[in-house]
């Protein structure tokens, strides 16, 4: 089906354990992003990505990593999690056009307990 | 630190009304401004954009830009019980490339 897609939906984990989120899209879309969720913060970035092996940091980048080796996957990985890092994550894709930016549209989501 | 503030509400509206969002931002050179709809436990979902002063109109919903003001707002006619839910404003600033700022989101009740 096309569209952006996440995987898993749901993920347990344990403090310390390295976590790896899943984006794909099918759109083709140039840009891709990684934000999280968390009530009285709203959405804030983590990394974002223009194109294949581009990537940069967004507001909240501490902790994580991220790579972009083809334009449809944009994974994100938490390399030791912790706590703090519970949250709702959500992938996003877009395109830009000269100096307009286009709308970003958001996978359905990954929710991460850290225990 | 670019900002985007919204009222949290939550805003309550009868059914059939008109509901009046508003959210004003702090980068003066913004240039894209984008509004989301999220129902409780799913994913953002786009309901306007807009870019240039003035309205934009799309079916119940009306997108509103002032510049100079430094606000942008949502107005949605004849309110429906299916529209309660968050909506978030967000903002591309102006060196912003695509890094939206998110509003915390106005959530919006619509009773029968």
């Amino acid at each position: 089906d096309a569209g952006i897609t996440q995987s898993p939906r749901y993920k347990i984990t344990e403090t310390g354990r390295q976590v790896t989120l899943m984006c794909h899209q099918t759109w083709s879309h140039s840009y891709m992003f990684w934000y999280r969720q968390d009530l009285g913060h709203g959405l804030r970035l983590i990394y974002y990505s223009a194109a294949a092996d581009i990537t940069d940091k967004g507001e909240v980048p501490d902790g994580y990593v991220v790579s972009r080796s083809k334009t449809e996957n944009f994974p994100l990985t938490l390399e030791s999690a912790t706590r703090s890092q519970t949250s709702v994550y959500f992938c996003a894709s877009s395109e830009r056009n000269g100096g307009i930016s286009y709308e970003q549209y958001f996978g359905p989501g990954t929710r991460l307990t850290v225990t | 630190q670019k900002e985007v503030e919204q009222n949290s509400g939550p805003l309550s509206v009868p059914e059939g009304a008109i509901a009046s969002l508003n959210c004003t931002y702090s980068d003066r050179g913004s240039q894209s401004f984008f509004w989301y709809r999220q129902y409780s436990g799913k994913s953002p979902e786009l309901i306007m954009s807009i870019y240039s002063n003035g309205d934009k109109e799309d079916g119940r919903f009306t997108a509103q830009l002032n510049k100079a003001s430094q606000y942008v707002s949502l107005l949605i006619r004849d309110s429906q019980p299916s529209d309660s839910a968050t909506y978030l404003c967000a903002v591309e600033p102006d060196t912003g490339f695509q890094k939206l700022v998110f509003g915390t989101g106005t959530r919006l009740l619509v009773s029968p």
